[in-house]
C-alpha cells in the first residue's frame, strides 16, 4: 500500500531564506507523487508532479522537487521564501496499485514566514 | 480557478440531520473524487466516481452516500449527522488515471 509521511507540521523560515519541506514515501509499484498548497479558506491547488519522467520537477511560483528513489523522498523546495508562500502543503502519492487515481495524502506541513 | 464547484460554501446543521453537498467537475472530467479534511483525520478520501459508477471506496461511513449524474455533477449525502462529521469536505475531478486532481474550494459543514 502507498503511503507518505511528512517530516515537520510546522516549518517557520524567513523571508528570503530557502524553504524546505520534507515528504518521504512508501510505494509498492513506482510512484506518482504530488505536492499541492492550501491557502487559507481555498482549495487544494498543484504545485507539481512527478509522473517517472525528470526526477527534478519545476513547478509553479517558483517550487521545485526532487525525486528520489534511494531515499523514498520527494523533498519540495525554493531558493528564496517570499511572504505569500505561508500555507499549508501537502505531499501525496498516487494509488497506483488500484489504478483509480485516487491520491493519498499527508498530514500536512504548515510554512510560516516571517519578515 | 481549478473549474471545480463545490455548493454550498458552508452549512451548519444540527446533530441527526441529513445534508446533501453538490460537487460540478471540471468540463471534460469524468472522475469526481471526495475528501473529508479535519484537524485530528488530515485529508481523508471518502469516495470516486468514474463516469457515473462507483470506482473506489475509502473511510467513507455507513451514514454517507454519493452518487454521480449524467451531467457527471455529483451529491455526497450526509446523514444522521453528528459532531465529529464537522469538517471540511472536498470533492476532485480529474480526466484519467494517471492525471493530478483538481480540487474545488469545499464545503465547510459545521454540525450543533
Amino acid at each position: 500500500a502507498q503511503s507518505v509521511t511528512q517530516l515537520g507540521s510546522h516549518v517557520s523560515v524567513s523571508e528570503g531564506a530557502l524553504v524546505l519541506l520534507r515528504c518521504n514515501y512508501s510505494s509498492s509499484v513506482p510512484p506518482y507523487l504530488f505536492w499541492y498548497v492550501q491557502y487559507p479558506n481555498q482549495g487544494l491547488q498543484l504545485l507539481l508532479k512527478y509522473t517517472s519522467a525528470a526526477t527534478l520537477v519545476k513547478g509553479i511560483n517558483g517550487f521545485e522537487a526532487e525525486f528520489k528513489k534511494s531515499e523514498t523522498s520527494f523533498h519540495l523546495t525554493k531558493p528564496s521564501a517570499h511572504m505569500s508562500d505561508a500555507a499549508e502543503y501537502f505531499c501525496a502519492v498516487s494509488d497506483r496499485s488500484s489504478n483509480t487515481g485516487k491520491l493519498i495524502f499527508g498530514q500536512g506541513t504548515t510554512l510560516q514566514v516571517k519578515p | 480557478d481549478s473549474g471545480v464547484t463545490q455548493t454550498p460554501k458552508h452549512l451548519i446543521t444540527a446533530t441527526g440531520q441529513r445534508v446533501t453537498l453538490r460537487c460540478s467537475p471540471r468540463s471534460g472530467d469524468l472522475s469526481v473524487y471526495w475528501y473529508q479534511q479535519s484537524l485530528d483525520q488530515g485529508l481523508q478520501f471518502l469516495i470516486q466516481y468514474y463516469n457515473g459508477e462507483e470506482r473506489a471506496k475509502g473511510n467513507i461511513l455507513e451514514r454517507f452516500s454519493a452518487q454521480q449524474f449524467p451531467d457527471l455533477h455529483s451529491e455526497l449525502n450526509l446523514s444522521s449527522l453528528e459532531l465529529g462529521d464537522s469538517a471540511l469536505y472536498f470533492c476532485a475531478s480529474s480526466d484519467q488515471g494517471t492525471s493530478p486532481l483538481h480540487f474545488g474550494n469545499g464545503t465547510r459543514l459545521t454540525v450543533t
